[in-house]
């Protein structure tokens, strides 16, 4: 079983809706939770991380962490086709310098 | 800033040949990444260099090696190139004072082998 577990996809979805991404991981030693969002050829960039349990809102992206379910989500309000990348997320335990990644969810914002 | 440089963009070797993947950063950064991206398996982390003059495995070195020349540049190279090897290469960079680690990736190799 892999430490993080994300949905490939792909995710198919109309302008304007609400998408909701998510992870769910196995070592509780986590504390750093990242999204990385990747263009179709390009390299990933982070796009928002939190630490610890909680909600981090930034313009139209909401990352939400859950420790006890061991969950994780990113939703985004109001998409648009702009938003159609893939969107990794990540974790990090807060020592050492690996980040660990899950298999990325592929999003498609269709008009 | 250019920020991650990696070169070259496009390769294509045969089976047994060699070659280098160069990476360069110019954020000062002390940490320094390789990875390659498999459909279905995510990045996957082949070497790692903590800071200048150190290197370490990751979670799938066989077959590559690796050289941290400076603070800024970090190469890989496949010695002996296998099909299994075809896929996407990234290198990062991260600021060691940053808690999160955020990572930097450059835009990635692609390489096929044949």
């Amino acid at each position: 079983q892999k430490e993080v577990e994300q949905d490939p996809g792909p995710l198919s979805v109309p302008e304007g809706a609400i998408v909701s991404l998510n992870c769910t991981y196995s070592n509780s030693a986590f504390q750093y939770f990242m999204w990385y969002r990747q263009y179709s050829r390009k390299g990933p960039e982070l796009l928002m991380y939190t630490y610890s349990s909680g909600n981090k809102e930034d313009g139209r992206f909401t990352a939400q962490v859950d420790k006890s379910s061991k969950y994780i989500s990113l939703f985004i309000r109001d998409s648009q086709p702009s938003d159609s990348a893939t969107y990794l997320c990540a974790m990090f335990t807060g020592g050492g310098n690996k980040l660990t990644f899950g298999t990325g969810t592929q999003l498609k914002v269709e008009l | 800033n250019a920020g991650v440089t990696q070169t070259p963009k496009f390769q294509v070797l045969k089976t047994g040949q060699s070659m280098t993947l160069q990476c360069a950063q110019d954020m000062n950064h002390n940490s320094m990444y390789w990875y390659r991206q498999d459909p279905g398996m995510g990045l996957r982390l082949i070497y790692y260099s903590a800071s200048e003059g150190t290197t370490d495995k990751g979670e799938v070195p066989n077959g590559y090696n690796v050289s941290r020349l400076n603070k800024r540049e970090f190469s890989l190279r496949l010695e002996s190139a296998a099909p299994s090897q075809t896929s996407v290469y990234f290198c990062a960079s991260s600021d060691s004072g940053l808690l999160n680690n955020e990572q930097f990736f450059g835009p990635g190799t692609r390489l096929t082998v044949l």
